[in-house]
């Protein structure tokens, strides 16, 4: 159990075009999802923490117009990349919460490279 | 947001010796994780160890804490080509949200 699926698992798009990428919880109901950057090489940054049926936090830096997110149900959270630029290339990775401490363990997703050309 | 120190940044040993990653990290902290990452792919999660922990055992897997000196090793005992990935730390540190180390990159070499 606790699997978490990324779609799509890569995107190239064109710049300035918008991209949305979604985190699902398979088998179990996420009151909280996290999404994160990774540069080549690099460690994970949080970009934001998604809680369903309310506003997404995003971390300092993180421009909410540009990223914006969705937490719609239990077992969904998007993430729309806007105007889409080459810099904004780069992993995104989600994580699912399941359980409402915050002790409880986060499953990752398998991550979405986007490229921007 | 604080992030923990992880070395060596990389690592490249003979197929059954050990690995040894650490970790150190700046605030206090409710607990600590070790992830592994294969290239290209999400996080795996490997084990967990809270503050008030010492040691902890998984299979080939070894994490000690020393809260006094706010750090954590990672020890995998007889690897395995298999083994090969990057490694991270991640706290928890009062909120919810996990931070990560810069991660070690381990390569076993057959």
């Amino acid at each position: 159990g606790a699997v978490v699926s990324q779609h799509p698992s890569w995107v190239i798009c064109k710049s300035g075009t918008s991209v949305k990428i979604e985190c699902r919880s398979l088998d179990f109901q996420a009151t909280t999802m996290f999404w994160y950057r990774q540069f080549p090489k690099q460690s994970l940054m949080l970009m934001a923490t998604s809680n369903e049926g309310s506003k997404a936090t995003y971390e300092q830096g993180v421009e909410k117009d540009k990223f914006l997110i969705n937490h719609a149900s239990l077992t969904l959270s998007t993430l729309t990349v806007t105007s889409a630029h080459p810099e904004d290339s780069s992993f995104y990775i989600c994580s699912a919460r399941r359980g409402l401490r915050e002790s409880n363990e986060q499953f990752f997703g398998p991550g979405t490279r986007l490229t921007v050309l | 947001s604080q992030q923990g120190e992880e070395d060596p940044q990389a690592l490249s040993i003979q197929e059954g010796e050990n690995a040894t990653m650490n970790c150190s990290y700046k605030t206090s902290i409710n607990n600590l994780q070790w992830y592994r990452q294969n290239s290209g792919r999400g996080l795996v999660h490997l084990i967990l160890i809270r503050s008030n922990e010492r040691e902890k055992h998984s299979g080939r897997l070894r994490v000690t804490l020393d809260t006094s000196k706010k750090s954590s090793s990672l020890l995998i005992t007889a690897s395995r080509a298999a083994d090969t990935a990057s490694y991270f730390c991640a706290t928890t540190q009062g909120a919810q949200k996990l931070v990560f180390g810069q991660g070690t990159r381990l390569t076993i070499n057959p």
